[in-house]
């Protein structure tokens, strides 16, 4: 049953290092979204992307933050100089391609939790 | 930008009752309204939607109203059941999809 997986489950790291929070969506979805959930808040869209190609990165903070999507391999979420902020649940979710006013369902991992000490 | 609002953040009801989870949204492009149920140390999965050229669609117990002069939307649950306590998250879709905040729902026996 190969879902959307996330790894690593949960993350902590240090302030000022790096991390990279990896996300395999369904087989046969070229579409991956990433959310991230703060501790008592809803989920906030962060970014949308297509295999090599970025949608939609409305929802990302302009710096420290970066995914990607590449042609082959898992989507990555990649958080630079990490800040206690960052401290949150990091969900990814894919999807078929939207056709054209048809419902598209976002199919979603289990999260990565991140820490920041 | 928050296109999509969940008021409440909890919500507790008595075995059997009717649950009604609330969400209103502000963009009118919105083609789609989903409903997603989140467990603890779980991702949300998918529970119900509907179009925005409809106004109820009904899956078992659960169903979902939308009132477009109002911008509003709903989803019932009866009867409810304890295995129902979760977060549900309301969605709207145009390209991206967009959540509210969520609605912690507890059904208690």
């Amino acid at each position: 049953n190969a879902g959307v997986m996330q790894n690593p489950r949960h993350l902590v790291r240090r302030r000022g290092q790096e991390a990279r929070l990896r996300c395999s969506p369904v087989k046969g979805h070229s579409h991956v979204y990433w959310y991230r959930q703060l501790p008592e808040e809803g989920l906030k869209f962060m970014v949308y992307l297509q295999k090599e190609n970025i949608i939609d990165e409305s929802g990302m903070p302009k710096e420290r933050f970066s995914a990607e999507f590449p042609k082959e391999g898992p989507s990555i979420l990649r958080i630079q100089q990490v800040v206690r902020g960052d401290s949150a649940a990091y969900f990814c979710a894919s999807s078929l391609p939207p056709t054209g006013g048809a419902l598209k369902k976002l199919f979603f991992g289990s999260g990565t939790q991140l820490s920041v000490l | 930008d928050q296109q999509v609002k969940q008021n409440s953040p909890s919500l507790s009801v008595q075995e059997g009752r009717i649950s009604i989870l609330n969400c209103d949204y502000t963009n009118s492009m919105f083609d789609y309204f989903l409903w997603y149920k989140k467990y603890p140390a779980e991702g949300p999965t998918f529970l119900i939607s509907i179009s925005s050229i409809k106004d109820k669609n009904e899956d078992g117990r659960f169903t979902v109203f939308l009132n477009k002069s109002a911008k509003h939307l709903s989803l019932h649950i009866v009867p409810s059941q304890p295995g129902d306590s979760a977060v549900y998250f309301c969605a709207a879709d145009n390209n991206d999809m967009r959540f509210g905040a969520g609605t912690r729902l507890t059904v208690k026996p």
